[in-house]
């Protein structure tokens, strides 16, 4: 059974870079897809980012600018970073694995709040 | 991309079937068959219910069930139970090939 577990600071400034770490373990990063998905408090789910075990990468266009996914399968973590935040960036972020064909997610972490203020 | 469509709540009384909508266009839900659903309790992580439009995984309760009719997709809980009051959202594959959400449902046990 894959788990999956974000670390990162909860805390980041206006203006300045957030990036998070999903470690994964039980199991191959090989034959699924790795996404970043969000929460703002109260609201509903945003899907950030995907990346394959090729390097292959996907992004939200209206994310896109300010986002980057790296991935290293030797260490079994990928990451999210995400530049020049802003107070609508405040939300709990998620990992999770996704299939290949479909994209469905099958595995979240616990999910990591990010609070953007000074 | 736009988020699916799903109605903001639902309720029913316990042992009784409710039904959640997750509508979208022929380039998502009415487009492919993966159709997932997940179910999130305050301050959980979500977990899935039901992927590609039917299908549940091991260990789901066999009172979750999935369909699908041209663009909009269903949940159906029958026999509700206390447990199953929560926040539900849809997920469909897109032609852009990009991920798409709906706004989330927020299922109350009467």
């Amino acid at each position: 059974q894959v788990q999956l577990q974000e670390a990162g600071p909860g805390l980041v400034k206006p203006s300045e870079t957030l990036s998070l770490t999903c470690i994964v373990s039980g199991g191959s990063m090989s034959g699924s897809s790795w996404s970043w998905i969000r929460q703002p408090a109260g609201k509903g789910l945003e899907w950030i980012a995907r990346i394959h075990t090729n390097g292959n990468t996907n992004y939200n266009p209206s994310l896109k600018s300010r986002v980057t996914m790296s991935i290293d399968t030797s260490k079994n973590h990928f990451s999210l970073t995400l530049t020049s935040v802003t107070a609508a960036d405040t939300a709990m972020y998620y990992c999770a694995r996704g299939v290949l064909v479909g994209g469905t997610f099958h595995s979240w972490g616990q999910g990591t709040l990010v609070t953007v203020s000074s | 991309q736009s988020a699916l469509s799903q109605p903001a709540s639902v309720s029913g009384s316990p042992g009784q079937s409710i039904t959640i909508s997750c509508t979208g266009t022929s380039s998502d839900v009415g487009g492919y068959k993966y159709v997932s659903w997940y179910q999130q309790h305050p301050g959980k992580a979500p977990k899935l219910v039901i992927y590609d439009v039917n299908n549940r995984p091991s260990g789901v309760s066999y009172r979750f069930s999935g369909s699908k009719s041209g663009n909009t997709a269903s949940l159906t809980i029958s026999g509700l139970q206390a447990e199953d009051e929560a926040d539900y959202y849809c997920y469909s594959y897109t032609t852009t090939s990009l991920p798409v959400f709906g706004g989330g449902t927020k299922v109350t046990v009467l």
